[in-house]
């Protein structure tokens, strides 16, 4: 069964860090581009990252570039978002999904975890 | 960058048939998955590529695409279907992926 679990979502400051990850389970992780999407409270789904086979393609929104970085880690199959100079509008649920197999396309999501949620106050 | 545009809300009575659209330039090169989101849920996938369903989704779901409009069809709608629909698609000018805002539905 395909399992992906994030975790390290908390309270931060504004200006903070903080570091979330996402423990794939089910599949063969390195086979698979991996993305990061977050939801603001009561918002829709916005789209932050992207993170091809390897570390050699990684994309992101305008939003977060130069902010947040995304990594993984095949041998230990997880995924990571190292997330810097947060602001409060960064306060969201974090999700990690997993394009859907023989699609060609790495947007469709078929696998999605649970969230983890990030909220940034003083 | 390019952005995918949905109605906030629509309704539908129950047993009817409703269509909820996503529009954007880049649907003229990639077709919209959709996702069906219910409250304090992750998305699901319902319809993806030209018009394909993932297993378990119930066949009164369909997608079609026409020009720079990509769209989600329930054939007789269940009051579980009442959640967020959001599309998404590919930026046509960079590798960015886009989300439309999300439709609320409503079954009466």
């Amino acid at each position: 069964e395909v399992q992906l679990v994030e975790s390290g979502g908390g309270l931060v400051q504004p200006g903070g860090s903080l570091r979330l990850s996402c423990a794939a389970s089910g599949f063969t992780f390195s086979d698979f581009e991996m993305n990061w999407v977050r939801q603001a409270p009561g918002k829709g789904l916005e789209w932050i990252s992207y993170i091809g086979f390897s570390t050699s393609s990684i994309y992101y929104a305008d939003s977060v570039k130069g902010r947040f970085t995304s990594s993984r880690d095949n041998a230990g199959n997880t995924l990571y978002l190292q997330m810097s100079s947060l602001r409060v509008e960064d306060t969201a649920v974090y999700f990690c999904a997993r394009p859907k197999a023989g699609t060609g396309s790495y947007y469709t999501f078929d696998y999605w975890g649970q969230g983890t949620l990030v909220t940034v106050s003083s | 960058s390019s952005e995918l545009t949905q109605d906030p809300a629509v309704s539908v009575a129950l047993g009817q048939t409703v269509g909820i659209t996503c529009q954007g330039d880049s649907l003229r090169s990639f077709y919209a998955s959709w996702y069906q989101q219910k409250p304090g849920q992750a998305p699901v996938l319902v319809i993806y590529g030209k018009n394909n369903r993932p297993s378990g989704i119930p066949d009164r779901f369909s997608g079609s695409r026409s020009g720079l409009t990509a769209s989600l069809t329930i054939t007789g709608a269940q009051a579980e279907d009442e959640a967020v629909y959001y599309c998404n698609s590919r930026d046509y000018s960079s590798n960015h992926v886009l989300f439309g805002g999300g439709t609320k539905l409503t079954v009466l």
